[in-house]
């Protein structure tokens, strides 16, 4: 069973860039596709994007001029960065695996609250 | 973007009732060449992550107790919990993964009357 784990700052400065990294755990990169979704205090979900084992990525459009997925396959892990933050992008990220592009998340972290306030 | 409205946006039922929630997308998420609709469920509790529990609108995930089940076709889905249990109380989500961003419903909360 795949494991996924959120690590990074949980407070970020206005402007500056928020990174996040999920390291997988009792599984390979390879073969899944791999997503960040975020859940702003006391509001729903929403996709950011998704990245998978070779690099190929699909973001949020709405997000899509400020965010960055990436995948290092020597450690297991995958990371988003979002330039440009304001107290808007205040929620807990969450990391996930899919099975395949058109899937849903079937594998989650527990999440990580990240607050951007100076 | 696909948008996915759910209702209601709470639901309180008794024990041993049947729960219902419905969901509903701006376009068809039916994929005709395989005939599979391309939505999803899920639950998630205070403090936890959401928890995957129905996919291509019907099928349920591995280790979902039976109560849990999903219906509906093209642009209309319902997740229905037959008997409830105190430890369904949560709030529920429907996702379409039919069209990047694969964007989610409002959320449901259910809570027990």
């Amino acid at each position: 069973q795949v494991q996924l784990q959120e690590s990074g700052p949980g407070l970020v400065k206005p402007s500056e860039t928020l990174s996040l990294t999920c390291t997988v755990s009792g599984g390979s990169l390879s073969s899944y596709y791999w997503s960040w979704i975020r859940q702003a205090p006391g509001k729903g979900l929403e996709w950011i994007g998704y990245i998978n084992y070779y690099g190929m990525t699909d973001y949020n459009p709405s997000l899509e001029s400020r965010i960055s997925i990436s995948v290092d396959r020597s450690k297991n892990q995958f990371s988003l960065k979002l330039t440009s933050v304001t107290a808007a992008d205040t929620a807990v990220y969450f990391c996930g695996k899919l099975v395949g592009a058109a899937y849903p998340v079937d594998s989650w972290g527990q999440g990580t609250l990240v607050t951007v306030s100076s | 973007d696909i948008v996915m409205t759910q209702s209601p946006d709470s639901l309180a039922v008794s024990l041993g009732e049947r729960a219902t929630i419905n969901c509903k997308s701006s376009q068809s998420l039916l994929y005709t060449s395989n005939n599979r609709n391309y939505l999803a469920w899920y639950q998630q509790k205070p403090g936890q992550p959401p928890k995957l529990l129905i996919y291509w609108a019907s099928t349920r995930e591995s280790g979902v107790p039976d109560r849990f089940s999903g219906s509906g076709s093209g642009t209309e889905f319902t997740l229905t919990i037959s008997s409830l249990q105190a430890e369904d109380v949560a709030v529920y989500y429907c996702q379409q993964c039919y069209g990047t961003p694969h964007t989610f419903g409002q959320g449901t909360k259910l809570e027990i009357k």
